[in-house]
């Protein structure tokens, strides 16, 4: 069974502060894809990445970047200078990759930055 | 911009009441997913279509809850009787399981309908 899990119920920063979101997940099949979403205070679901298990190059996009590590089952999100718009609830997921799949997510990481 | 679009926004409604929920996935998308939001479960798939076929309803409780797709641009998901433990928000989520491999298979979700039942 797929299993993903974000140890951090919350984090709290002041603005310019670099945050690190963790990720852990458990799947048996040697290929899959993972997730990030965002759900701001108006409580949409933004999608943010997503990286097939294959691909293990880390990426960067603008302030956010992504380290996916398969030795680890972690894929990690970091958020640097760190805004109040960033503040939000953020979701780590994981899926099949044969055909398309459902979203298992984790439980969540809200992030507060003051100012 | 194109969006997926949840209608109503916001219900209320009283225990065995019918309440139906619509989807209007962003056009061209052949899949469509409903997932569940609640604070103890957190968000947990109920339903999903492929080309207006279901898939996967095993995550919706049978008795009380319907999904169907009556055309490409329209899903609704019907509850019941309404019961107050179905209190959450409905997320409605579509995407693409065909064409490059950059666009398919990441689902874009609507804003969602937040039901609570008195």
């Amino acid at each position: 069974a797929q299993k993903v899990t974000q140890a951090q119920t919350e984090i709290s920063v002041v603005e310019k502060e670099d945050v690190t979101l963790d990720c852990v997940y458990e799947t048996r099949d040697t290929t899959y894809y993972l997730f990030w979403y965002k759900q701001p205070p108006s409580g949409e679901l933004v999608f943010l990445i997503r990286r097939n298990s294959f691909d293990e190059q880390n990426e960067i996009s603008g302030r956010y970047s992504w380290n996916f590590q398969k030795s680890t089952s972690s894929f990690n999100f970091t958020i640097t200078a760190s805004q109040v718009v960033d503040s939000a609830v953020y979701f780590c997921a994981l899926s099949e990759y044969t055909g398309f799949q459902k979203l298992v997510f984790g439980t969540g990481t809200r992030l507060l930055v003051s100012p | 911009d194109a969006r997926v679009t949840q209608t109503p926004r916001h219900k209320v409604t009283e225990m065995g009441q019918e309440v139906t929920m619509r989807c209007q996935p962003i056009l061209g998308h052949n899949t469509v997913f409903w997932y569940r939001q609640t604070m103890m479960q957190g968000l947990e798939l109920l339903a999903y279509f492929r080309n207006r076929a279901p898939l996967d309803d095993s995550g919706m409780p049978k008795d009380r809850f319907s999904a169907e797709m009556p055309d490409a641009t329209l899903a609704t998901l019907k509850i019941q009787p309404s019961e107050p433990r179905d209190s959450a928000v409905y997320f409605c989520a579509s995407g693409l399981d065909q064409g490059t491999e950059l666009a398919k298979n990441i689902q874009y979700f609507g804003a969602g309908t937040r039901l609570s039942v008195l």
